[in-house]
């Protein structure tokens, strides 16, 4: 069935450091992808997405572009901060409609 | 826009005992999803509803577990028979509608089975 793989952390970086968080995807189809963060005691809110391949997702300085060839989204921050840490989520729409999440990846970003 | 609200926040109860959460979507949004969420994993799809049908259903959803959205507004998800397996955060989304349509998260309600 279809299912996401993104990288494991926690992930540790200082602050104006360059971000990539991993995400692979196994999908029939050409799904949506979307990466879904969660900042500490708040729910999960929409980061970015991209509906179809070579799409760029782009929000608050992260980009993601839906790379059908390697059926990937990998999400990018050029310089991080302080305010970024949290826990980032790669997810693909389901046949369903519905979102199947990877188990996510813990980013602190340290001053 | 109000987001996406649900009841309780918090709830903690016995091992065989019944629970029910409330979940307000944003109003005029069709759909409205049903996710749990474990320590350390991403959210699992468990249940849909368009209006007030539901839709699909996850292998996840056992028969102790049922959903309404009776008018098409707001959704509860009970629990019959807690088990302690069943301790996780309950999330609540809605959407305009399917496909690439944002779904718009809930705050969650943490079930504790003791």
């Amino acid at each position: 069935g279809d299912s996401v793989t993104q990288m494991e952390g926690p992930v540790t970086l200082s602050e104006e450091a360059f971000l990539t968080i991993n995400c692979t995807y196994t999908a029939t189809g050409y799904p949506s992808l979307f990466w879904y963060v969660q900042y500490p005691g708040e729910g999960l809110q929409l980061l970015l997405k991209a509906t179809k391949a070579d799409d760029k997702g782009s929000n608050k300085g992260f980009e993601a572009t839906y790379r059908k060839e390697t059926t990937s989204f990998h999400l990018e921050k050029g310089s991080v901060q302080v305010s970024d840490s949290a826990v980032y989520f790669c997810a693909l729409g389901g046949s369903q409609g519905n979102l199947i999440f990877g188990k996510g990846t813990k980013l602190s970003v340290k001053p | 826009d109000t987001g996406v609200s649900q009841d309780p926040r918090h709830k903690i109860t016995k091992r065989g005992q019944n629970v029910t959460f409330r979940c307000d979507p944003i109003s005029e949004h069709n759909r409205l999803y049903w996710y749990r969420q474990t320590l350390g994993q991403g959210p699992e799809f468990l249940t849909y509803f368009q209006n007030e049908a539901q839709l699909e259903k996850s292998r996840l959803l056992s028969d102790r577990f049922s959903a309404e959205r009776p008018k098409g507004s707001f959704s509860t998800l009970e629990i019959q028979r807690t088990e302690q397996g069943d301790s996780a955060m309950y999330l609540c989304a809605s959407s305009a509608s399917g496909g690439a349509d944002t779904q718009y998260f809930g705050p969650g309600t943490r079930l504790t089975v003791l």
